[in-house]
């Protein structure tokens, strides 16, 4: 039983590609989020959602677009895919509570080439 | 400056042995401190809170200086599967946002 999942596990793709990452929970949780880890394994968040509404939304290139069909799913889109794009892309999800206890997916690689 | 900033090591210690990570955060108006850990190649997961009074979850000890704004993580009698990066995360205004330093890297061996 899989709390947070993840699809795919491994991405590997050209540049100038659009992809998408998908992620869900059975958690039962309100919030979610997407983070990028990078090569030197700064953990960075993104973009989170409560209850389907965007929260949070950082200083991220407008290829990136989130989307949050319900409480259960959390989707990022990446469009004209960069060499700088790749990275450990985690999704995680928490109670609007307590937010400081994030579960994490398993995250998805990410290659641009 | 990074706003929450860790050594990255790697510690390299004995089976059994103790140590300690610090963390420092620039933001003074940081309200909530956490340590968590992440194996190699797996997502990251949360270790345990840090209370202004420390606080002690078997071999895992953490304490938090505010007039320093430091976070420390003490753990003793390590064990081979202590092995991990622990990630010093700090919660600026009681929001959603976690801010994540880049992680020590801890070995544990034989």
């Amino acid at each position: 039983d899989t709390a947070v999942s993840q699809t795919p596990k491994y991405l590997v793709t050209q540049m100038g590609n659009d992809k998408s990452i998908k992620c869900e929970q059975n958690l039962g949780h309100d919030t979610m989020y997407w983070y990028k880890q990078d090569s030197k394994k700064f953990l960075k968040i993104m973009f989170s959602y409560n209850n389907k509404e965007l929260i949070i939304n950082e200083t991220v290139p407008n290829r990136f677009s989130p989307k949050s069909p319900d409480k259960a799913h959390l989707n990022l889109h990446i469009n004209s895919l960069e060499l700088g794009d790749s990275a450990v892309y985690f999704c995680a999800s928490s109670l609007s509570g307590s937010s400081y206890e994030q579960y994490f997916g398993p995250g998805t690689r990410l290659t641009v080439t | 400056r990074k706003e929450v900033e860790q050594d990255p090591g790697p510690f390299n210690v004995p089976e059994g042995a103790t140590v300690a990570f610090n963390c420092t955060y620039s933001n003074s108006a940081s309200q909530s401190f956490f340590w968590y850990r992440q194996d190699c190649r797996k997502e990251p997961k949360l270790l345990m809170s840090v209370y202004s009074s420390g606080n002690e979850d078997g071999r895992f000890t953490a304490q938090l200086n505010r007039a320093s704004q430091y976070i420390s993580l003490l753990i003793r009698d390590s064990k081979l599967s202590d092995s991990a990066t622990y990630l010093c995360v700090v919660n600026r205004d009681s929001s959603y946002k976690l801010i994540f330093g880049s992680g020590t890297r801890l070995l544990v061996r034989p």
